[in-house]
């Protein structure tokens, strides 16, 4: 059982670059998220989805685009890379009947 | 507005010690709490929910405090693996969903031999 996986672990943009983060659950979890986490700042929510088709926007949506095409899959894509997007991004899913979050372990982004 | 406070420590424990910290929160609304562990450098992970009634799992115990608005976690005969950021989390929406969750910035514990 994979639980949630996230590639790539590490990535070095450049400023003006794009790239899409991959997640995937084998959980059959109707929600997933995506957090960024930053030294002193806690997790904070980016995006998330309620089921395939249907996504909303978290605390800090800026710069980030997401979809959910299947209930497996939730790439989160950053669309022209920024100093300021460097973080640890984690993806999370949970089932609908309990809140537990389940995380992936993590990509570190650097964005020189 | 969403506000979840810890101290951020770090608490510096002797191996066998009793360590307890707290977690304010400021919606009173709120519906569901936990307690999750994130070890340096990897992903959080549930260590336990939070119930009305309190709740204890081996060495850990958790409290709720509606009244004020907090939630405790109390670590008995610490262990050197128990060296960890402790992370408090609540959930507002009592509709459920990713969107309510609220994270602490974390307590940072560090157990010495």
């Amino acid at each position: 059982n994979a639980g949630v996986t996230q590639t790539p672990k590490f990535q070095v943009l450049k400023t003006g670059q794009s790239m899409t983060l991959q997640c995937a659950q084998d959980m059959n979890h109707e929600y997933m998220s995506w957090y960024r986490q930053d030294p002193g700042m806690g997790l904070r929510l980016i995006h998330y989805s309620v089921g395939a088709g249907i996504t909303d926007q978290g605390e800090v949506p800026n710069g980030y685009n997401v979809s959910r095409s299947t209930t497996e899959d939730f790439p989160l894509r950053l669309l022209s890379a920024a100093p300021s997007q460097t973080s640890v991004y984690f993806c999370a899913s949970s089932s609908d009947r309990t809140y537990e979050q389940y995380f992936g372990p993590g990509t570190r982004l650097t964005v020189t | 507005r969403k506000e979840v406070e810890q101290d951020p420590g770090p608490f510096n424990v002797p191996e066998g010690a009793t360590v307890a910290f707290n977690c304010t929160y400021s919606n009173s609304a709120s519906q569901s709490f936990f307690w999750y562990r994130q070890d340096c450098r990897k992903e959080p992970k549930l260590l336990m929910s939070v119930y009305s009634s309190g709740n204890e799992d081996g060495r850990f115990t958790a409290q709720l405090n509606r009244a004020s608005q907090y939630i405790s976690l109390l670590i008995r005969d610490s262990k050197l693996s128990d060296s960890a950021t402790y992370l408090c989390v609540v959930n507002p929406d009592s509709g459920g969903g990713a969107d309510g969750l609220t994270f602490g910035k974390g307590t940072h514990l560090i157990i010495q031999p």
